[in-house]
């Protein structure tokens, strides 16, 4: 097992800059989530991806969008973006039924 | 989704148990209890996670009440790897639903 892995670890863009932040899913996994962190705050619900298919959106603006790829691999792209957007954001992938999502150890942006 | 409620934070001494609460009042009976942790700039590991029976592997033990308003997360021996923020996250199995986190407990654990 190879784990989940995120690119970029650390950006820094723009404010109405677009980004795209990628993930590879753990072996197998066809089930990819995307979450929103927060400095002192859990971890909010993006989207989640099952088998190329959205199947789940969180309270986001249609400006988050995201793709999900057939070796299960992921992207979250962001928009116009906004102050407000400087989190970290992370990736989990999971089989249905399994005990648990794994999560990569996330990509910190920082909009200026 | 049922809401969990947390200590904001715990302290421990290494070596010793720990036992982090977790209030469900409103959980439904299709829910799964989660346990994830988080350590400092670390992405959320999973702990373990249990509907009805008390239920344990090899990194802690889950205690749930009869009446499954409320379950403890046991951590036999607290070493100083396990200071993180603790999270109690109910859910439907994996790949069906997502997860709510909350703030979530920070256990500190001191030498």
């Amino acid at each position: 097992e190879t784990g989940v892995t995120q690119s970029p670890t650390h950006l820094i863009k723009t404010r109405g800059q677009q980004v795209t932040l990628r993930c590879s899913s753990q072996s197998g996994h066809n089930t990819v989530s995307w979450y929103q962190q927060a400095l002192g705050q859990g971890p909010q619900f993006i989207f989640q991806y099952y088998r190329e298919e959205e199947n789940g959106r969180g309270n986001f603006p249609p400006r988050f969008s995201g793709l999900q790829f057939p070796n299960y691999s992921s992207e979250l792209n962001v928009n116009a973006l906004e102050l407000d957007d400087s989190a970290l954001y992370l990736c989990a992938s999971s089989l249905p039924d399994m005990g648990g999502y794994t999560f990569g150890s996330g990509t910190r942006l920082t909009v200026v | 989704d049922a809401k969990t409620t947390q200590p904001n934070s715990m302290e421990s001494n290494e070596e010793e148990p720990v036992h982090l609460p977790c209030n469900h009042s409103t959980i439904s009976g299709t829910d799964y209890i989660h346990w994830y942790r988080q350590l400092p700039s670390q992405g959320p590991e999973y702990v373990i996670h249990g509907l009805t029976s008390n239920v344990n592997n090899r990194m802690a033990s889950l205690a749930i009440a009869e009446d499954r308003k409320s379950s403890t997360l046991i951590l036999h021996r607290a070493t100083l790897r396990d200071a993180a923020v603790y999270y109690c996250i109910l859910s439907p199995p994996v790949g069906y639903s997502t997860l709510t986190f909350g703030k979530g407990t920070m256990l500190l654990v001191s030498p």
